[in-house]
């Protein structure tokens, strides 16, 4: 069964650093691409950053240069560091996955909540 | 950027029919996929490619996309189909979200 496990959320200040994990299992991380996509408070979903099977990675303008996805294919476990957090950042952070050949998120997990805020 | 357009709110009467659109620029030529989200839940894919259900979606959702509008059809209307959905696309390798649409069954 495939599931996905996001932990590390909780309250920071602006200008704070925080890393969120998403712990999978029932597939292997590293041969899907595999996203964070956030929501703000009562507002849409946003996608905020990818990496593919082969390791590129990509951004969403709004986190370029303080966010950085990664993954550990030993513990099959994908993250988003997250630094010069910002108040607009505030959101529930969603892993995702998408095996690559089609472009949407078949699996997602539970999410976790960040909150920016002084 | 490219960018996708949801209506804010749909309305159906319960057994009815909702269509909720997404537009955007010759969205027709892209692949279009739609979620669906309860308070306090994760999306849920309901359809993926325009028109394709994913195992355990009923079949009162349907997909269509031409043009510059891709249209999610909830048939006969439940209760439960109340909820948030979203379309999205692939392009230029990021993923883009509608702005969202709100169905109330009444």
């Amino acid at each position: 069964e495939v599931q996905l496990v996001e932990s590390g959320g909780g309250l920071i200040q602006p200008g704070g650093s925080l890393r969120l994990s998403c712990a999978a299992s029932g597939f292997t991380v590293s041969s899907n691409y595999m996203s964070w996509v956030r929501q703000a408070p009562g507002k849409g979903l946003e996608w905020v950053s990818v990496i593919y099977s082969g390791g590129s990675t990509y951004y969403a303008d709004s986190v370029k240069g303080r966010f950085t996805i990664s993954r550990d294919n030993s513990k099959n476990t994908l993250y988003l560091q997250m630094n010069s957090l910002r108040a607009e950042d505030t959101a529930v952070y969603y892993c995702a996955r998408d095996r690559g050949a089609v472009g949407n998120f078949d699996y997602w997990g539970q999410g976790t909540l960040v909150t920016v805020s002084s | 950027s490219y960018e996708l357009t949801q209506p804010l709110s749909v309305s159906v009467a319960l057994g009815q029919t909702a269509r909720i659109t997404c537009g955007g620029n010759n969205i027709g030529s892209k692949n279009v996929h739609w979620y669906q989200q309860k308070p306090g839940q994760a999306p849920v894919l309901v359809i993926y490619r325009d028109s394709n259900r994913p195992s355990g979606i009923p079949e009162r959702f349907s997909g269509s996309n031409s043009g510059n509008t891709a249209t999610l059809t909830i048939s006969r209307a439940q209760a439960g189909d109340e909820a948030d959905y979203y379309c999205q696309v692939w392009d230029s390798s990021s993923y883009v979200f509608g702005t969202g649409t709100k169905v109330t069954v009444l």
